[in-house]
């Protein structure tokens, strides 16, 4: 059972240089959303789809792009990396109940 | 969430029951309530959920008060394994969860 699949798992940019983080996710969920998560401030939902070609902006999608082109994947692109943006990154993937959420990839823009 | 609020740490003795308070000021009506815990290097993982009738599955019970402004996550017997980050959330029509900022239970032997 992969559940929710996210790569790389720790990555190091530097300031302006542009990355996606993967995300896969193999339960045929409909929703799907990235969430970044610093020291003393929980989760905080960046952008989600409901679904394939529709996505839509969370609490902090600013330096942030995302696509649906499948069902599975939904990829985070960081455009321009900034040191603001070092954090850990979560996918989750949301059935009817709950959500299923990937193992994180630590960022690191220097 | 600013509007999800929980104590920053708790500590409970191995095999007693630990109630992990969590207060929604401002939830709406339709805004359900979830739990999440959180192990070292892991993403969250689901524990349980309800809207307003008090819930229990295999892991723990969840009290919803009346009027939904605060909830507790009880775990009947604290286990060595249960030591985590708990986050209480609310999850929106849309599906969306906003994040409390987390209680870090430790579980004295």
């Amino acid at each position: 059972n992969a559940g929710v699949t996210q790569t790389p798992k720790f990555q190091v940019l530097k300031t302006g240089q542009s990355m996606t983080l993967q995300c896969a996710q193999d339960m045929n969920h409909e929703y799907m959303s990235w969430y970044r998560q610093d020291p003393g401030m929980g989760l905080r939902l960046i952008h989600y789809s409901v679904g394939a070609g529709i996505t839509d902006q969370g609490e902090v999608p600013n330096g942030y792009n995302v696509s649906r082109s499948t069902t599975e994947d939904f990829p985070l692109r960081l455009l321009s990396a900034a040191p603001s943006q070092t954090s850990v990154y979560f996918c989750a993937s949301s059935g009817a109940a709950s959500a299923f959420f990937g193992q994180g990839t630590r960022l690191t823009v220097v | 969430d600013a509007k999800t609020t929980q104590p920053n740490s708790m500590e409970s003795n191995e095999e007693e029951p630990v109630h992990l308070p969590c207060n929604h000021s401002t939830i709406s009506g339709t805004d359900y309530i979830h739990w999440y815990r959180q192990l070292p290097s892991q993403g969250p993982e689901y524990v349980i959920h309800g809207l307003t009738s008090n819930v229990n599955n295999r892991m723990a019970s969840l009290a919803i008060a009346e009027d939904r402004k605060s909830s507790t996550l009880i775990l009947h017997r604290a286990t060595l394994r249960d030591a985590a980050v708990y986050y209480c959330s609310r999850q929106t029509g849309a599906n969306n969860l906003f994040f409390g900022t987390g209680t870090r239970l430790t579980v004295i032997p």
